[in-house]
């Protein structure tokens, strides 16, 4: 059971927009800590996607996009691609868990 | 350009010890902490331990709390990650990752396969 809630699947079309979301508590996400998002291609490490909340790193294409409020966050894909099929980790941090890393369980992005 | 290669990783039976180790190369080492992070296989991501630059600060996941032991030497750019009383739930792939808290994970090896088994 991850402390960050994230919805298992997802699937769009090409050329679709999508959303994951990641649903944490007060004493994560909505303790204002920032929320990552990491890209997991079959077979390879995972890549940074969005960090802290909403920026991309160098490379990231922007129809990537991350938004947060309250104790959620989410990762937004506009026109979908085939290569974006992959999983998607949100990560944030909690102060009441050892260590205080904390990872979504993953969502696998289907397209269609 | 940040390179972590991992190395150590292996078949061990459950009860076992294994001794994992990430070169890294491409930024100042001793100015980072430096964390593992595991992926059971068709599982998520989980954090595992992170100690802090100088070394003089660890951290763990509660899971591994009392198994697992990170280290580094910063004359050699390496850091560990020495695995005892190893449990089947073990199984899994450890990354090496730059940073801990704060940062985000930008940098990841590619991580090295561990299977408890008997």
């Amino acid at each position: 059971q991850s402390v960050l809630t994230q919805p298992p699947s997802v699937s769009g079309a090409p050329g679709q927009r999508v959303t994951i979301s990641c649903t944490g508590s007060s004493s994560n996400i909505g303790a204002d800590y920032d929320v990552h998002w990491y890209q997991q291609l079959p077979g390879t490490s995972p890549k940074l996607l969005i960090y802290a909340n909403t920026n991309r790193p160098s490379g990231v294409p922007d129809r990537f996009s991350g938004s947060k409020s309250g104790t959620s966050a989410s990762l937004a894909i506009t026109g979908l691609q085939a290569e974006d099929e992959a999983d998607y980790y949100c990560q944030s941090y909690d102060s009441s868990v050892s260590g205080s890393v904390v990872f979504g369980g993953g969502t696998k992005l289907t397209v269609l | 350009e940040v390179q972590l290669v991992e190395s150590g990783g292996g078949l061990v039976q459950p009860g076992g010890s294994l001794r994992l180790s990430c070169a890294a190369s491409g930024f100042t080492f001793s100015s980072f902490a430096m964390s593992w992070v595991r992926q059971a296989p068709g599982k998520g991501l989980e954090w595992v331990s992170a100690v802090r630059g100088p070394g003089d600060g660890t951290y763990y996941a509660d899971s591994v709390r009392g198994r697992f032991t990170i280290s580094r030497d910063n004359s050699k750019n390496t850091l560990y990650l020495q695995m005892n009383s190893l449990r089947a739930e073990d199984t899994a792939v450890y990354y090496c990752v730059k940073d801990f808290r704060g940062p985000p994970f930008e940098y990841w090896g590619q991580g090295t396969l561990v299977t408890v088994s008997s």
